[in-house]
């Protein structure tokens, strides 16, 4: 059974850069979240994809942007690169749009703005 | 303040030793709390979620939930080695809300 696949695991960019990354989520599931980690701190909610659709939103600006496909599969795209945005960013994937403690996370995709 | 306070660390037990993480909290419509584990280059995995206040144990690991005093807590019995991580308390007001998570405590479990 496979659990949440994020890709790539680390990258590289400059500031001003447009980046996305990518996420599979666990088997039978259909609800996708994303969240950044920055270093020493715990996850902070981006967004919640649930039917393809953007359900809730946490408190980051518009450069924070998303897209969940038919598959359930997701993109997280952020564009103009910030030194503040090198950070951990973690997807974790559900059922039905739930969220708490039916959330199973991936591994993380390691972002480093230069 | 902070929505969920929780204390960096890190904090070095012996093994065998009882373990005790704690945050505090100031939003009182808080109602959901889990408790996750992280290992490095890991994401979180979900160790405990209570409803509301009281305890619940699951093996060595038992949750208190005190929402009188905005105040919860992990026991971990018999700690292992394994057990070294970073734990991180999470909270939510309804289930299908958002969840704000402490910044984590870094567990280290000395043989």
């Amino acid at each position: 059974d496979a659990g949440v696949t994020q890709s790539p695991t680390h990258l590289i960019k400059t500031r001003g850069q447009q980046v996305t990354l990518r996420c599979s989520p666990k088997s039978g599931h259909d609800t996708v979240s994303w969240y950044q980690q920055a270093l020493g701190q715990g996850p902070q909610f981006i967004f919640q994809y649930y039917e393809e659709e953007e359900r809730q939103r946490g408190n980051f600006p518009d450069r924070f942007s998303g897209h969940q496909f038919p598959n359930y599969s997701s993109e997280l795209n952020v564009n103009a690169l910030l030194l503040g945005d090198s950070a951990l960013y973690l997807c974790a994937s559900s059922l039905g749009g739930a969220l708490g403690e039916k959330l199973f996370f991936g591994s993380g995709t390691q972002l480093s703005v230069l | 303040q902070k929505e969920v306070e929780q204390d960096p660390g890190p904090l070095s037990v012996p093994e065998g030793a009882i373990v005790s993480l704690n945050c505090t909290y100031s939003n009182s419509a808080f109602q959901y709390f889990m408790w996750y584990r992280q290992y490095s280059r890991k994401g979180p995995e979900l160790l405990m979620y209570t409803y509301s206040s009281g305890n619940k144990e699951d093996g060595r690991f038992t949750a208190q939930v005190d929402k009188s005093s905005k105040y919860i807590s992990l026991f971990i019995r018999d700690s292992q080695p394994s057990d070294s991580a970073t734990y991180l308390c999470a909270m939510s007001v309804r289930r299908d809300d958002k969840i704000i998570f402490g910044k984590g405590t870094r567990l280290h479990i000395l043989p």
